[in-house]
């Protein structure tokens, strides 16, 4: 399978300190995606990095990916409270057999 | 826009019993999928679809079925519920347009199999 892992598993920081997850992946992709998870809710898309891109960044969100270590990180800059989630890496073809990571708990300490 | 909504919100089965997860999209997305999320544990695909009246297999496909009668619908069946499919199942939808494939998910529904 595709899939992906995040690094760490947990992370625990005060306010507007950085955060950097990981995530590594096993095959060929097109895209990569992270996404938020507020507790007990609904997946929320965060940014994505297309297979040809080696950074993105978006407000507060900077990713990497690198294909040749078939890895990529999320970094959040200046953390806030409303931070605190889990984040998850995923991967897919071309839409098709997506495949999401663990996940990394964020807790942002005010 | 109501986005992506899932019906029922909470469940509880016995084993063996049967029901229907429904999901529907306002978005005139093509691609709908399913997946189960266990307590610490990230999302595993059980199954998708491409376009109405098409379905595929995901990770965790056994003791599921699916179908996609209409595009905007996309329902998973349990037909003989287990206290392993004991989960939170999420829906989610996605375009192909810009080949991006960002996916938008429901709220979820938490599934007990006593």
């Amino acid at each position: 399978s595709q899939q992906g892992e995040e690094d760490p598993q947990a992370l625990s920081i005060q306010e507007g300190e950085n955060a950097t997850m990981n995530c590594s992946y096993k095959t060929s992709i097109n895209n990569l995606q992270w996404y938020r998870q507020n507790s007990g809710r609904g997946l929320v898309h965060l940014i994505l990095i297309r297979s040809n891109e080696r950074e993105k960044h978006s407000g507060r969100l900077r990713v990497t990916l690198d294909t040749s270590k078939k890895s990529s990180s999320l970094l959040i800059t200046a953390s806030r409270a409303a931070d605190t989630a889990s984040y998850f890496c995923a991967t897919s073809i071309y839409g098709q057999n997506f495949v999401f990571g663990p996940g990394t708990r964020l807790s942002v300490l005010p | 826009n109501a986005g992506v909504t899932q019906t029922p919100k909470f469940r509880v089965l016995k084993t063996g019993q049967s029901m229907t997860l429904l999901c529907a999209q306002d978005m005139n997305h093509e691609y709908m999928y399913w997946y189960r999320q266990d307590p610490g544990m990230g999302l595993r695909l059980i199954h998708y679809s491409v376009g109405e009246g098409t379905t595929a297999k995901g990770e965790v496909p056994d003791g599921y079925n699916v179908s996609r009668l209409k595009k905007q619908n996309f329902l998973l069946g349990l037909e003989s519920a287990a206290p392993s499919q004991t989960s939170v199942y999420f829906c989610a939808s996605s375009t192909s347009s810009g080949l991006t494939y960002e996916q938008y998910f429901g709220p979820g529904t938490r599934l007990t199999v006593t």
